[in-house]
């Protein structure tokens, strides 16, 4: 089955940093999503992005599918950016295929 | 609109017992699928179900079941649990399938 890679495992940033998370996966995909899940355990879906770039306040992703990886952008941190952020690839009938997240922790 | 409402948040169980979670998706959609999380596993897929009828179902054994009913609420269940049973089960709707997935907030499931 498909390959999803997520870097770095963890992240310490000092509230106001930015950040870039990474997600690579071993074949094309139609499609591609973001999760935050916050301490709680609640998964939020910040993007569905199989291709190209989208923006949400702070936060923007972009997808490079030719090569096979996303990029999740979060500027200006919060605390309440703190959790794990999740890349899936796949979908539908066969269910999304999950890298292993990115822990992030944001500092006041 | 309702998000994704998952019963019960929290269940304890002991091993041998069975477990029934229901989920109820987003209104007007079409598409629940399940998915099982776990410190050692991460997230994986159970099953997905779209207009009462199971489209595929992931790597679990047969002890792992569904179902999908005509408003398309969906239940889960697991019989003879295991001790490795325990895990946040999360179901997520969508339109039609291969959209945007929408989560709930889960079921914590302790088998002791």
């Amino acid at each position: 089955g498909i390959q999803v890679e997520q870097s770095p495992p963890d992240l310490i940033l000092q509230e106001g940093a930015n950040s870039t998370l990474r997600c690579n996966f071993s074949d094309s995909v139609n499609n591609l999503q973001w999760f935050h899940q916050n301490p709680w355990g609640q998964l939020i879906n910040l993007f569905y992005i199989p291709s190209g770039t989208k923006q949400n306040g702070r936060l923007s992703a972009t997808t490079v599918a030719t090569e096979r990886y996303s990029l999740l952008y979060i500027s200006s941190s919060q605390t309440t950016d703190s959790g794990v952020y999740f890349c899936a690839v796949g979908g539908g009938a066969d269910g999304l295929t999950f890298g292993k997240g990115t822990h992030l922790i944001i500092q006041p | 609109k309702a998000g994704v409402t998952q019963t019960p948040r929290y269940l304890i169980k002991t091993r041998g017992q069975q477990v029934t979670l229901s989920c109820s998706p987003i209104s007007g959609h079409r598409s629940v699928s399940w998915y099982q999380q776990t410190p050692g596993q991460g997230l994986q897929f159970l099953f997905e179900y779209f207009s009462e009828t199971q489209r595929n179902k992931g790597n679990f054994p047969g002890r792992f079941s569904g179902r999908q009913f005509s408003n398309s609420r969906s239940e889960m269940n697991v019989s003879t649990l295991e001790l490795g049973d325990s895990a946040l089960y999360l179901c997520a709707s969508s339109l039609m399938g291969a959209e945007k997935l929408f989560f709930g907030s889960g079921t914590q499931l302790s088998v002791l």
